[in-house]
């Protein structure tokens, strides 16, 4: 059982180039996420989706937008990459079976530098 | 909007000694959800413990405990003979049952905890 795979591991882009971050779990959850996490601090919300086709803005979206086609896959873009968005992204998921408490699962990250 | 604080910033205990982690939030929801994070130098974040606030057994996961004191708004980790694999940045993160499991964790800043042998 793979859980939440996350690719790539690691990128370095320039600024303003756009890249895509993807992210894939196999456990039919409805409910996936995405979290960057900067140095020293704890992760924040950038946008989160309750299953094919819906989306939602977290606490950070600015500079990023996301997708949902299928309940698997909820791939992350980032267009004109910024130095701010020197990140570790985390991708998560969680089951919506009525009751919680809804822990999530996290993918292994992806560490992105903008340069 | 709801915060999460860890006073905290580093923590260090010797090998097979307790140690307690400590955590705050800022709600005015009276049902939510608390949990502990652990996340080591691969980076991978993995769970630890959850505590449900309309629970009020403190909930235990082998030699990781909680002390949920809802009044007060503190949700400590405990750990118990502590272990050189239990060397780890630790989050505690808390979420509102609102919106059926939808809305995302809030985390705090994180501890950074050494295990010395």
């Amino acid at each position: 059982n793979a859980g939440v795979t996350q690719t790539p591991k690691f990128r370095i882009l320039k600024i303003g180039q756009s890249m895509t971050l993807q992210c894939t779990q196999d456990m039919n959850h409805n409910y996936m996420y995405w979290y960057r996490q900067d140095p020293g601090m704890g992760l924040k919300l950038i946008y989160y989706s309750v299953g094919a086709g819906i989306t939602d803005k977290g606490e950070v979206p600015n500079g990023y937008n996301v997708s949902r086609s299928t309940t698997e896959d909820f791939p992350l873009r980032l267009e004109l990459a910024a130095p701010s968005q020197t990140s570790v992204y985390f991708c998560a998921s969680s089951s919506s079976l009525a009751g919680g408490p809804y822990e999530q699962y996290f993918g292994p990250g992806t560490r992105l530098t903008v340069t | 909007a709801q915060t999460v604080t860890q006073s905290q910033p580093e923590m260090s205990v010797q090998e097979a000694e307790t140690v307690t982690l400590s955590c705050t939030y800022d709600t005015s929801e009276s049902d939510y959800y608390l949990f502990w994070y652990k996340q080591p130098p691969s980076r991978q974040m993995i769970l630890v413990i959850r505590q449900e606030a309309y629970k009020q057994q403190n909930a235990t996961e082998n030699r990781f405990s909680v002390n949920f004191q809802k009044a007060a708004k503190s949700f400590s980790l405990k750990i118990s003979d502590s272990q050189l694999g239990d060397a780890a940045m630790y989050f505690c993160a808390y979420r509102t049952p609102s919106g059926g499991g939808a809305d995302g964790l809030t985390f705090g800043k994180g501890t950074h905890l050494i295990i010395q042998p």
